[in-house]
């Protein structure tokens, strides 16, 4: 089965740090570039960050930039979202997507996992 | 950035009754290389994943029924449901893939009225 599963999520203080991974499956994960949208409760889709199909290329949201770090291990058919200085306004369900090619829609969307900065 | 903003914000339909949805970009998503419009329509419902519904502003997905149909170029683009089910029910989002950050607009509600 085609299928993206985020893990990882879970409550954390301001300031702390968390890693987000992706569990690829039925799909050449290696051929694909792939990304971090999130959403905050109630609220819309914010994409956060992508990763070229080799890992040589990144891009980030500026709400993010020196903050999170998107990664992948193509060994793993996984890819990662290292969250550090963790605040308030990062409050939100996770979603990894992939695209067929840069740059082209979202075509593949995991269920997302939640994170909760709070003290 | 590239703002997409779309309107209204939210929309109550009558079951079988058309639905628009507008969504305009603050710069041009159009590429003149390949005549291409990078902007993709998805569909949200409670508690799932966003769902493609229309890519390149005007090719549906596969499986997507043919009463979603997506037109517009360059800045301005429309989402049109022909004629609203009750499972149509969610909030729409138009999103810019030309550039990064790959930007969404704020969503629109669509309701039975």
């Amino acid at each position: 089965e085609v299928q993206l599963v985020e893990s990882g999520g879970g409550l954390v203080q301001p300031g702390g740090s968390l890693r987000l991974s992706c569990a690829a499956s039925g799909f050449t994960f290696s051929g694909k570039w792939m990304h971090w949208v999130r959403q905050a409760p109630g609220q819309g889709l914010v994409w956060v960050s992508r990763i070229n199909s080799d890992g040589t290329t990144t891009a980030y949201a500026g709400s993010v930039k020196g903050r999170f770090t998107i990664s992948r291990d193509n060994a793993k058919n996984t890819l990662y979202l290292q969250m550090n200085s963790l605040g308030a306004e990062d409050t939100a369900v996770y979603y990894c997507a992939k695209t067929e090619a840069a740059p082209k829609h979202f075509d593949l969307w995991g269920r997302g996992t939640p994170v909760i900065v709070s003290s | 950035d590239i703002v997409m903003t779309q309107s209204p914000d939210s929309l109550a339909v009558s079951l079988g009754e058309r639905a628009t949805i507008n969504c305009k970009s603050s710069q041009s998503v159009l590429y003149s290389s390949n005549n291409k419009n990078y902007l993709v329509w998805y569909q949200q419902k409670p508690g799932q994943p966003p769902k493609v519904l229309i890519y390149w502003a005007s090719t549906r997905e596969s499986g997507v029924p043919d009463r979603f149909s997506g037109s517009g170029s360059g800045t301005d683009f429309t989402l049109t449901i022909s004629s609203l089910q009750a499972e149509d029910v969610a909030v729409y989002y138009c999103q810019q893939y030309y550039s990064t950050p790959y930007t969404f607009g704020q969503g629109t509600k669509l309701e039975i009225k």
